[in-house]
Parts: C-alpha cells; sequence; structure tokens
C-alpha cells in the first residue's frame, strides 16, 4: 500500500521559515517524481514544486520561486520543502504527492499524503 | 502557462441524474496530460481520470472523461450519494502543472 504521510506544519510568523517533510513508503520511490502541492483554506488546489526521481531536476510556481526548495534522501524514502520568507498567503495545507509516471516526470499525481497545515500569521 | 477554466462553479443534481462538467484551456493542451480529480470534505484528492479519458484504478465506469484541443469534459452517468464532491481538472504536461478552480457537485 501506497503511504505518503507529511510532517512539519506549524504556525509561524510572516518572514519565518519552515521545513516540511512526507515519508513515503509502499513503492520504489527512487523511481519517480514528486510533488508537492497546496490548498489554501476554502480555496482551490495550487501545484507548488517537483522534483525529479534522482533531484537533478526542480521546478516551482512563479509564487514560490526564490523562497522555497525542494528536495528529497532517497536513502530515506523522505521529500521535503524548504520554506523561507513566508507570507500570510502561503498559509495552506500542503500535499505531498506522488507522478504516476516512472523516471520522467510528467503523469499525473495518482497518490497524495493527507497533508501538513502551515498557517502564516503574526 | 496554461490557465484551465472550469464551469459551472456548482452544480445541483438529483442522485441518478446525470452530472457535466467543463475544463476549457486557455491554449490547445495535448489531451494525454489532462487529468481529473476528486475531492471531498476533509479529505485529499483522487485521482479519476488521466489522459483525457483513462479512469484511474477502481474508479467505476458510471465517471467518464472526453474532449481534445481546448475542451474537456468530466461525465458522471448516474450521480451516486458518495459523488457529490469538489472536482478539478489538471494539466499536468509540464511546469507548471495548473488546475482549474473546481466545480462543486451539490446535491439538489
Amino acid at each position: 500500500e501506497v503511504l505518503l504521510v507529511e510532517s512539519g506544519g506549524l504556525v509561524v510568523q510572516p518572514g519565518g521559515s519552515l521545513r516540511l517533510a512526507c515519508a513515503a513508503s509502499g513503492f520504489t520511490f527512487d523511481n519517480y517524481a514528486m510533488h508537492w502541492v497546496r490548498q489554501a483554506p476554502g480555496k482551490g488546489l495550487e501545484w507548488v514544486s517537483v522534483i525529479g526521481w534522482d533531484g537533478g531536476d526542480t521546478y516551482y510556481a512563479d509564487s514560490v520561486k526564490g523562497r522555497f526548495t525542494i528536495s528529497r534522501d532517497n536513502s530515506k524514502s523522505s521529500l521535503y520543502l524548504q520554506m523561507n520568507s513566508l507570507r500570510t498567503e502561503d498559509t495552506a495545507l500542503y500535499y505531498c504527492t506522488k507522478d504516476k509516471r516512472q523516471w520522467l516526470a510528467g503523469g499525473p499525481f495518482d497518490y497524495w499524503g493527507q497533508g501538513t497545515l502551515v498557517t502564516v500569521s503574526s | 502557462e496554461t490557465v484551465l477554466t472550469q464551469s459551472p462553479g456548482t452544480l445541483s443534481l438529483s442522485p441518478g441524474e446525470r452530472a457535466t462538467l467543463s475544463c476549457r484551456a486557455s491554449q490547445s493542451v495535448n489531451s494525454i496530460y489532462l487529468a481529473w480529480y476528486q475531492q471531498k470534505p476533509g479529505q485529499a484528492p483522487r485521482l479519476l481520470i488521466y489522459g483525457a479519458s483513462t479512469r484511474a484504478t477502481g474508479i467505476p465506469d458510471r465517471f467518464s472523461g472526453s474532449g481534445s484541443g481546448t475542451d474537456f469534459t468530466l461525465t458522471i452517468s448516474r450521480l451516486e450519494p458518495e459523488d457529490f464532491a469538489v472536482y478539478y481538472c489538471q494539466h499536468y504536461g509540464r511546469s507548471p502543472r495548473t488546475f482549474g478552480q473546481g466545480t462543486k457537485v451539490e446535491i439538489k
């Protein structure tokens, strides 16, 4: 069974930093690209970032570029999101998701975690 | 960036009725990169359809997807009580991956 379990969500002040983690199990983690998707309270889904299977390729939404960094540790089957210079508009539930396509990113998102809540507020 | 616009915003229907949801892209997209997701309150989204028309594993055949170019449709042939939810379309071929704003299917 594929499981994605996010952690690290907290209440943080504007300008602060946070690191989210996602522990993956039930599949060969280092065969797949992984993504972060967020959802502000009562709003729709917003794609945040993707990282290739080997960590070599990363892409970001314009809204987080230069502030967020995605990374992975394949030896620990874990995905991370380092979030710096946080803004109130970054308040959201952050989901870790798995790309369906092996090796190359470019597939739909076939498994999702339950999310971790980040609240940016003074 | 491809902007996806979903309509209607809310669809009020009764169980057993047919639901037709629309997703329009701001530019032509390759249909192999168009997906639909279902999200129920308090739950993570679930992949329903990818490649515009291929059902994901375990998805009932009352769900079907169609379309090409800029116009895509998700059809639920006969609504079951568990189908009342929010549905999102997504273009996933390249970054930035984009989602539509969602269509809520509610019980009339």
